[in-house]
């Protein structure tokens, strides 16, 4: 079964450092996204992008933020530098058509800022 | 108030009970509507899209009340393997919006 793949699985960094965080959707999906959890709580919303370009995005996701899709399969986020609070997990789902909206997610990349 | 509002829970219930789990949403002119399901450190997973006529999914069913802006999970019969977080999801076509959860602990 085709599934959302993410790298690297966990990632420990210092602050100030620059993260960059990989994705590869499903292959014939249009619409991706990314989002974070911070440890026991929520799922939120950071930015969502098709065509390349981004469609949506939430105040999270300020100028230390930003996506890219560098090639047909690749999907990055990254973050410039990088502070204690944007520890956490990320997630990057893909979804074929908007209107079903269903969201696959990857496994997650966990990134701890020291 | 909170773009989609949650009880935190734990509901603690034993196998085979009946338990309902209730989501509000702010935005009127939300389109999608989903329930979600996440075990402890793992991706979010879908469990079932919601409709406005109701659907039905083997022991779930979920509802939508787009008047009230009030969405409802029931499980029945419930499992050990049912144990996770009910993520309420709504929002359009670029941006869905995820709920805190409901903890969900069956115990035998």
């Amino acid at each position: 079964e085709p599934e959302v793949t993410q790298t690297p699985s966990h990632q420990v960094t210092q602050m100030g450092q620059e993260v960059i965080l990989r994705c590869v959707p499903i292959s014939n999906h249009l619409y991706f996204y990314w989002y974070r959890q911070i440890l026991g709580q929520k799922v939120e919303f950071l930015v969502s992008f098709y065509n390349n370009e981004i469609s949506e995005k939430s105040e999270i996701f300020d100028d230390q933020f930003s996506v890219e899709r560098p090639d047909g399969s690749n999907f990055t986020l990254k973050i410039r530098s990088t502070k204690l609070e944007d520890s956490a997990m990320y997630f990057c789902a893909s979804t074929p058509d908007t209107n079903t909206g269903e969201l696959f997610f990857g496994e997650g990349s966990r990134l701890t800022v020291l | 108030r909170k773009e989609v509002e949650q009880d935190p829970g734990p509901f603690n219930v034993p196998e085979g009970a009946t338990v309902a789990f209730n989501c509000t949403y702010s935005n009127s002119a939300s389109q999608s509507f989903f329930w979600y399901r996440q075990d402890c450190r793992k991706e979010p997973k879908l469990l079932m899209s919601v409709y406005s006529s109701g659907n039905e999914d083997g022991r779930f069913t979920a509802q939508l009340n787009r008047a009230s802006q009030y969405i409802s999970l029931l499980i029945r019969d419930s499992k050990l393997s049912d144990s996770a977080t009910y993520l309420c999801v709504v929002g359009s076509s670029y941006k869905l919006i995820f709920g805190s959860g409901t903890r969900l602990l069956v115990r035998p």
